[in-house]
């Protein structure tokens, strides 16, 4: 299957501060990509989708000004946790959609914030 | 009421197992259907695909019965390396393009010697 790259992999940080992070397809173009989060022991939850080139849809309840999407390029996607704490902290996975609507997901980023 | 209802389990059972999982749904107009499979603080992986006419891939076998909004999962001789949790996962596609998976909270299936 395709290939989705999410970096970092892991990230501690002090409440206050902003956490990037990035997606990316390897090997094909995603003009969609996913961001969704999950808490322990609960479902995936989709936050945001990601559209190259235009603004970002993001699902009821999640604050668009505290998590900034960008998709700048066909290949990369980052998401930026603005004034983290410690609610924010949680599983974030990425996923991009290829040419036939099928979703490759990124093997996530585990944020932890102090 | 949840978009994806599924039992949460855990689900103990002895290798060679059968084991059944269950899932419904609510957005009739839902339109594709999928399992996925969940290892502990990993990202989740596609399964399979389910479909009305059910599907067989080796000891798995989906079911859709989308008068009942009702997917099942069936997994024969079950293995250790089958521990995992199992998301029931339904796909929209949305008007003017792009489509948007609703995922269950997942089943957790834990295979024992």
């Amino acid at each position: 299957g395709a290939v989705v790259s999410q970096h970092p992999s892991r990230v501690i940080c002090k409440s206050g501060t902003s956490v990037k992070i990035e997606c990316r397809s390897l090997d094909f173009q995603a003009t969609t990509m996913f961001w969704y989060r999950q808490f322990p022991k609960q479902s995936l939850m989709l936050m945001a989708t990601s559209n190259e080139g235009s603004k970002a849809t993001y699902e009821q309840g999640v604050e668009k000004d505290k998590f900034l999407i960008n998709h700048a390029s066909l290949t990369l996607s980052t998401l930026t946790v603005t004034s983290a704490h410690p609610e924010d902290s949680s599983f974030y996975i990425c996923s991009a959609s290829s040419p036939f609507n099928e979703q490759f997901f990124g093997p996530g980023t585990r944020l932890t914030v102090l | 009421r949840k978009e994806v209802e599924q039992d949460p389990g855990p689900f103990n059972v002895p290798e060679g197992a059968t084991v059944a999982f269950n899932c419904t749904y609510s957005n009739s107009a839902s339109q594709s259907f999928f399992w996925y499979r969940q290892d502990c603080r990993k990202e989740p992986k596609l399964l399979m695909s389910v479909y009305s006419s059910g599907n067989e891939d080796g000891r798995f076998t989906a079911q859709l019965n989308r008068a009942s909004q009702y997917i099942s999962l069936l997994i024969r001789d079950s293995k250790l390396s089958d521990s995992a949790t199992y998301l029931c996962v339904v796909n929209k596609i949305l008007t003017g393009g792009g489509n948007k998976l609703t995922f269950g909270t997942g089943t957790q299936l834990k295979v024992e010697l």
